[in-house]
């Protein structure tokens, strides 16, 4: 099965840029999103694929990818982005694989 | 607006069978596929599966084949999930999410409904 590998925690203080990565298999080949989930919440679309934020999030986030890792960039990072983040990949019908999550990772804001 | 409004929590035994609803306003119910993810406390993500209410095909995470069943009733806009043979593992928030059309983004999402595995 596809695994997809991100760190269980990033930190950060407010003001600097916190890079999350999620490793996958030819990930750099695949469409990853990105969501933020705040304790309690549910979780939210930050970023599709193609790096199109939906609304009302910020500009301060954004995607990148290569061969076997994809990266949620967030800079000037401020207090609300404290979150857990999850990258998704759609792995197609075949087999059953359907949707892949990440494990997460807690961005902590010191 | 685009709204999932789910059911409330629920309590169940092992062995037990629980049925979550999600209704969905502000779009065409059948327009978008609804997919159910769910997650044990201080837990990651787990997808189970995805429905596409226009035509009612599914397809489940081998991990819940043969124990859950995804519905939905076009008519007053809401989508089923049900999981049979609970066990205390299955304790969890239970999300539903709209997926995106143009790239199985999950665009939308439920407030989740906690589900509870108990003798």
């Amino acid at each position: 099965s596809y695994v997809l590998t991100q760190p269980p925690s990033v930190s950060v203080a407010p003001g600097q840029t916190a890079s999350i990565t999620c490793g996958g298999n030819s990930i750099g080949s695949k469409n990853v999103h990105w969501y933020q989930q705040k304790p309690g919440q549910a979780p939210v679309l930050v970023l599709h694929a193609n790096g199109d934020r939906p609304s009302g999030i910020p500009d301060r986030f954004f995607a990148s990818s290569s061969e076997n890792t994809a990266t949620l960039t967030v800079i000037k990072v401020k207090v609300g982005d404290e979150a857990d983040y999850y990258c998704q990949v759609w792995l197609g019908t075949s087999d059953h694989q359907g949707e892949v999550f990440g494990g997460g990772t807690k961005l902590t804001v010191l | 607006q685009v709204q999932l409004v789910q059911s409330g929590a629920e309590v169940k035994k092992p062995g037990a069978s629980v049925k979550v609803s999600c209704k969905a306003s502000g779009y065409t119910f059948t327009s978008y596929d609804i997919n159910w993810v769910r997650q044990a406390t201080g837990q990651g993500l787990e997808w189970m599966g995805w429905m596409n209410p226009s035509s009612g095909n599914t397809g489940y995470a081998q991990k819940f084949q043969g124990r859950v069943t995804m519905t939905r009733n076009t008519s007053i806009s809401t989508a089923y999930m049900e999981l049979s043979s609970l066990g205390s593992e299955d304790t969890a928030v239970y999300y539903c999410a709209r997926s995106s059309t143009s790239d199985y983004s999950f665009d939308y999402w439920g407030p989740g409904t906690l589900v509870t595995v108990s003798s």
